[in-house]
């Protein structure tokens, strides 16, 4: 079963645009990650934000942390047609397993 | 390119046969992993190796087996294959275990059952 679902599960946008993706858990964590899979292809890792952090920045990303709300949010600044993708949360629940959520597909339109 | 390798990248065979995929981890990781992709499923976890010894089990079929050999390269086993195991396996591995460690994915193989 899934530990998180992400919202929305398909969002389209122009280039230039933001993109916000949300994603909640259910249980508690030590870590959350995002992750960016082209289609049909491997995942790659994004950002790691630590359960005692609330928000952390990476290149054009920022990934926001309420561990009280269980729930994280991507934000894409900027996007261009080349973030096109699914963008996965992915939590530990305290354990060595990662959970990977049902992701959200991203189109950016040039 | 991640430096985890996976094979085969495709794989066709028919309803009861049995395959094995393989994994090599990146140099030096001693956790692998292993996941089902499916349109309705999700990612799913299946299983995980650290070191040789299995570490976490998630949603592995009866079906299914993994080992980790000793040079860390691990292979998973399907067995009595149906046609809604036709999916996306995909390995990774990482550096340690415990949770927080950042997981490299490899390009997966795409199994359908015919």
């Amino acid at each position: 079963s899934q530990q998180g679902e992400e919202d929305p599960q398909a969002l389209s946008i122009q280039e230039g645009e933001n993109a916000t993706m949300n994603c909640s858990y259910k249980t508690s964590i030590n870590n959350l990650q995002w992750y960016r899979q082209n289609s049909g292809r491997g995942l790659v890792h994004l950002i790691l934000i630590r359960s005692n952090e609330r928000e952390k920045h990476s290149g054009r990303l920022r990934v926001t942390l309420d561990t009280s709300k269980k729930s994280s949010s991507l934000l894409i600044t900027a996007s261009r047609a080349a973030d096109t993708a699914s963008y996965f949360c992915a939590t530990d629940a305290n354990t060595d397993k990662l959970i990977f959520g049902t992701g959200t597909r991203l189109q950016v339109f040039p | 390119d991640s430096g985890v390798t996976q094979t085969p990248k495709h794989l066709i065979t028919a309803t009861g046969q049995r395959v094995t995929l393989r994994c090599s981890p990146r140099s030096g990781d001693l956790s692998v992993y292993w996941y089902q992709q499916s349109l309705d499923q999700g990612l799913q976890f299946l299983i995980q190796y650290y070191n040789g010894e299995e570490r976490a089990k998630g949603n592995i079929l009866e079906r299914f087996s993994a080992q980790q050999f000793p040079d860390l390269h691990s292979e998973l086993n399907l067995s009595s294959l149906e046609l809604g195991d036709s999916a996306l396996y995909f390995c990774a591995s990482s550096a340690g275990s415990g949770p927080g460690k950042e997981a490299f994915f490899g390009q997966g193989t795409r199994l359908t059952v015919v």
